[in-house]
């Protein structure tokens, strides 16, 4: 049964860096079959799509976020990672971390229990 | 970007009868469509892919149809554990990848 757990400060101040990872267990992070992802949901609202890992190390990014974000791999490890800078209180949101479906398309199967980060100082 | 738009925002129905909730692209997404549950306090769980498959251990009385703009998420015969929010997803052009803003089933 595959697994994702995130982790990180569950407090970053303004302008700062957010920085979470996501580990992976029960399966393996380095598969052509899969896009590893985060998504966002602000509390009291809907999701966001924040962006895709490739096993290969491709990234896709949210344009909204682009200029921001960072999503990186650790194979050895069996994690992925996600930074977000110069955040602002519009960044308070559940981080998800999730497994894409390449071979689908793209739908998520297995998602992490989500960890809340509040922008605060 | 495709903008997906889910209707109504809140319906009431009744425990064992049907519900039927909408979900419109703004744009032709071919069958590229998800449909998600969320519980308070927890992860979304998906239902359907590819606009009508239901995804392992979805019980039968979840059902997707639609295709092209057009979706609908079909439960017939509520259950207690079925009220809850709903979430539409494309995955047909991306990025971005793109949401509806969800659809609250709530007991009548």
């Amino acid at each position: 049964q595959v697994q994702l757990q995130e982790s990180g400060p569950g407090l970053v101040k303004p302008s700062q860096t957010l920085s979470l990872t996501c580990t992976v267990s029960g399966g393996s992070i380095n598969s052509d079959d899969y896009y590893w992802s985060w998504i966002r949901q602000p509390p009291g609202k809907g999701l966001e799509w924040i962006g895709y890992l490739y096993y290969s190390g491709n990234t896709y990014y949210n344009p909204s976020l682009k200029s921001r974000l960072t999503i990186s791999l650790d194979t050895s490890k069996n994690q992925f990672s996600l930074k977000l800078s110069s955040v602002t209180a519009a960044d308070t949101a559940v981080y998800y971390c999730a497994r894409g479906r390449r071979y689908h398309g793209g739908d998520f199967d297995y998602w992490g229990q989500g960890t809340l980060v509040t922008v605060s100082s | 970007e495709i903008v997906m738009t889910q209707s109504p925002a809140t319906v009431s129905v009744s425990p064992g009868e049907r519900a039927t909730l909408s979900c419109r692209a703004s744009q032709s997404i071919s069958y590229n469509l998800a449909w998600y549950q969320q519980k308070p306090g927890q992860a979304p769980r998906l239902l359907i892919y590819g606009a009508s498959t239901r995804a392992t251990g979805i019980p039968a009385r979840f059902s997707g149809s639609g295709s092209g703009t057009e979706f609908t998420l079909t439960i017939s015969s509520l259950q207690s554990e079925d009220f809850a929010l709903y979430y539409c997803q494309q995955y047909d052009r991306w990025p971005p990848i793109t949401f509806g803003q969800g659809t609250r089933l709530e007991i009548k």
